[in-house]
């Protein structure tokens, strides 16, 4: 199956930095990638969906000015946590949609964990 | 719209027992439909999928799940379980490929020993 590479597994950052995760799609292109929040024993939230060459789409409630979205390749998004608090410590999730044989499944990178202090 | 239902947000079963994850659907067009199962601390691997075809698809490590649109339902099954199917299991909608996915609210099995 198609592979997706989360960036970094786990981050433990200061209050008030910013912290970027990566989002790859290793052996396919991906003109559209999914950001997912989850909360402990919880399930995944939608956050925004990404487009290579445009803006990101977010869903109601999502700030779009502290969860920075980036689509700049057909194989990279980025997700930046601007100006992080501890409120913003979760799971983020990235997957990406592939077409032929695997059509209409997601493809989910390994997560990554945010912890801030 | 489209949502997903997850009966029992936590099940357990006997080591060797039949496997009983519930899911039902609504959607206003011929659904896709998966499962998918996340280790801790991990993403989401794909358990299986219905998108056309035969309702009774089969996955990996023994499961299986039927589409039945009577009932706007896609249980996930595997007859016997074993200790390493101890895992949270989500199950999920989308209305065509590449679209949106709706997640349930994930069920946690526990196989007792």
């Amino acid at each position: 199956g198609a592979v997706v590479s989360q960036h970094p597994s786990w981050v433990i950052c200061k209050s008030g930095t910013s912290v970027k995760i990566e989002c790859r799609s290793l052996d396919f292109q991906a003109t559209t990638m999914f950001w997912y929040r989850q909360f402990p024993k919880q399930s995944l939230m939608l956050m925004a969906t990404s487009n290579e060459g445009s803006k990101a789409t977010y869903e109601q409630g999502v700030e779009k000015d502290k969860f920075l979205i980036n689509h700049a390749s057909l194989t990279l998004s980025t997700l930046t946590v601007t100006s992080a608090h501890p409120e913003d410590s979760s799971f983020y999730i990235c997957s990406a949609p592939t077409s032929g044989v695997n059509t209409g499944e997601l493809f989910f990178g390994e997560g990554s964990r945010l912890t801030v202090l | 719209a489209q949502s997903v239902t997850q009966l029992g947000s936590h099940v357990s079963v006997s080591e060797g027992a039949l496997v009983l994850l519930r899911c039902n659907y609504s959607s206003s067009v011929p659904p896709y439909l998966f499962w998918y199962v996340q280790y801790p601390n991990q993403g989401l691997q794909l358990l299986l999928k219905y998108t056309t075809g035969a309702t009774l698809v089969k996955g990996i490590n023994g499961f299986e799940a039927e589409f039945k649109k009577s009932e706007t339902s896609f249980h996930l099954t595997k007859p016997s379980a074993h200790m390493s199917d101890a895992d949270e299991y989500f199950c999920a909608v989308s209305e065509r490929a590449g679209n949106q996915f709706y997640f349930g609210t994930g069920t946690s099995l526990t196989v007792i020993p």
